[in-house]
């Protein structure tokens, strides 16, 4: 298995409050991605990252940013969550033929 | 920009019945195209991914696609379906230009396996 991980795996807050979620990897992978994964909307982008300090937005970025200081940290961050940021959130690896490696998932409630 | 549709959000079978699972494609330049599974509680692994070479391409658990350029295809099929393949199934295509290489994922498809 590719060597990523999420932490962390259950979060529960509350309206309002700043959320951080953690994506590692141990595969010095230059390409990083954040998804989130709702019923019926299969996966979206919220944010990518290319490199060290370099990042750009996916197709649902409003009330989500990213940091990356790190080549193996890549991190998610609710400003200020709100009930429609409830979901799962993947982040995931690409290899050089473009095959993407997934974490197991951060199922997130905003309460 | 690129799209994916995945025909059918639920696709119901028997036991030993053939899979088909239906996906097409739209890209403006040549695609690189995958599938990829994901079992309940757990992320996404591939299946089976078409770069270059031969357009029926073999993945894991006995399940094949086959890349039609002609009719911008690249359906996920197995002969015969097992209990374990129930599962949700991801179609995606990445462009083989541009840069960003940006994945564009399909809606999925759940696949029920009857015994």
């Amino acid at each position: 298995d590719a060597g990523i991980t999420q932490s962390p795996r259950h979060k529960v807050t509350e309206t309002g409050t700043p959320v951080t979620l953690r994506c590692h990897q141990t595969e010095n992978h230059r390409y990083m991605y954040w998804y989130r994964q709702d019923p019926g909307h299969g996966l979206r982008l919220i944010h990518y990252s290319y490199g060290v300090k370099d990042t750009d937005k996916g197709e649902v970025s409003d009330g989500y940013s990213v940091s990356r200081s790190k080549t193996e940290d890549f991190l998610l961050t609710l400003e200020s969550a709100t009930s429609s940021q409830t979901s799962v959130y993947f982040c995931a690896i690409r290899d050089s033929s473009y095959e993407q490696y997934f974490g197991p998932g951060t199922r997130l409630t905003v309460t | 920009a690129q799209s994916v549709t995945q025909l059918g959000s639920h696709v119901s079978v028997s036991e030993g019945a053939l899979v088909l699972l239906r996906c097409n494609y739209s890209s403006s330049v040549p695609p690189y195209l995958f599938w990829y599974v994901q079992y309940p509680n757990q992320g996404l692994q591939l299946l089976l991914k078409y770069t270059t070479g031969a357009t029926l391409v073999k993945g894991i658990n006995g399940f094949e696609a086959e890349f039609k350029k002609s009719e911008t295809s690249f359906h996920l099929t197995k002969p015969s379906a097992h209990m374990s393949d129930a599962a949700e199934y991801f179609c995606a295509v990445t462009p083989d230009s541009g840069g960003s290489y940006i994945p564009t994922f399909g809606r999925g498809t759940s696949l029920i396996v009857h015994p």
